[in-house]
């Protein structure tokens, strides 16, 4: 079965423009949850979404939003961007909260 | 505050060596311990060791799972260069739906 899809690979953003990223889970997963990676700081958890609700969400400022549809496809947004957000992007989906998580190949943005 | 912590943060062997990756974690209510294989993006899923599963293994891969003194290894034996990888390990708590806290990775390098 196809595993978790994240579009686009790769972006390039200017200061203070905004990004949208894109999921889609593995079919029947129904939750999926958006990390950052960067070198400083490894993997930190953004957000987490299940049946189009935000349920649990990271320490991050309220640049940082996502959303989840009836699909299970999901979109994180980050607004204002700052050279700081430069980073591998993750999406993991799963069957539904603690189950083993499946890891999309990710979003690298880069902001100059 | 939920933590997990790896050591060695970096490690290079030869071919055919054994190699032993540490994890331990503090997490409120915990309920999973996961490892993870990072090559170029995506990581890949290895284990997930849980109260009901404290020991697992596949293939040259072996991990256990210490829930009284709160650490998890993993061992991989007669290592190949396709184990250069960084390896990730994360812990779930039941009580922090969908949030993985990872620790900060091992980067194993393998020679011929």
């Amino acid at each position: 079965k196809a595993g978790v899809t994240q579009t686009p690979r790769y972006l390039i953003k200017t200061r203070g423009q905004q990004v949208t990223l894109s999921c889609s889970p593995i079919s029947g997963h129904r939750s999926v949850s958006w990390y950052q990676q960067t070198p400083g700081q490894g993997l930190q958890f953004l957000f987490e979404y299940f049946s189009e609700t935000q349920r649990n969400k990271g320490n991050f400022p309220g640049r940082f939003s996502g959303r989840q549809f009836s699909n299970s496809r999901s979109e994180m947004n980050v607004s204002t961007l700052e050279l700081g957000d430069s980073a591998l992007y993750l999406c993991a989906s799963s069957w539904d909260r603690g189950d083993g998580y499946t890891f999309g190949s990710g979003t690298r943005l880069t902001v100059v | 505050e939920d933590k997990v912590v790896q050591s060695p943060l970096s490690l290079v062997v030869h071919e055919g060596d054994t190699v032993t990756l540490n994890c331990s974690y503090e997490v409120t209510n915990f309920r999973s311990l996961l490892w993870y294989k990072q090559e170029k993006k995506a990581p890949t899923f290895l284990f997930m060791l849980t109260s009901s599963g404290i020991e697992k293994k596949s293939g040259r891969l072996s991990s256990i799972l210490d829930k009284k003194e709160l650490f998890s290894i993993l061992n991989i034996t007669a290592t190949q260069t396709g184990d250069s990888a960084i390896y990730l390990c994360a812990a779930y708590g039941s009580g922090n739906t969908g949030k993985l806290i990872f620790g900060q990775g091992t980067t194993l390098q393998v020679k011929p």
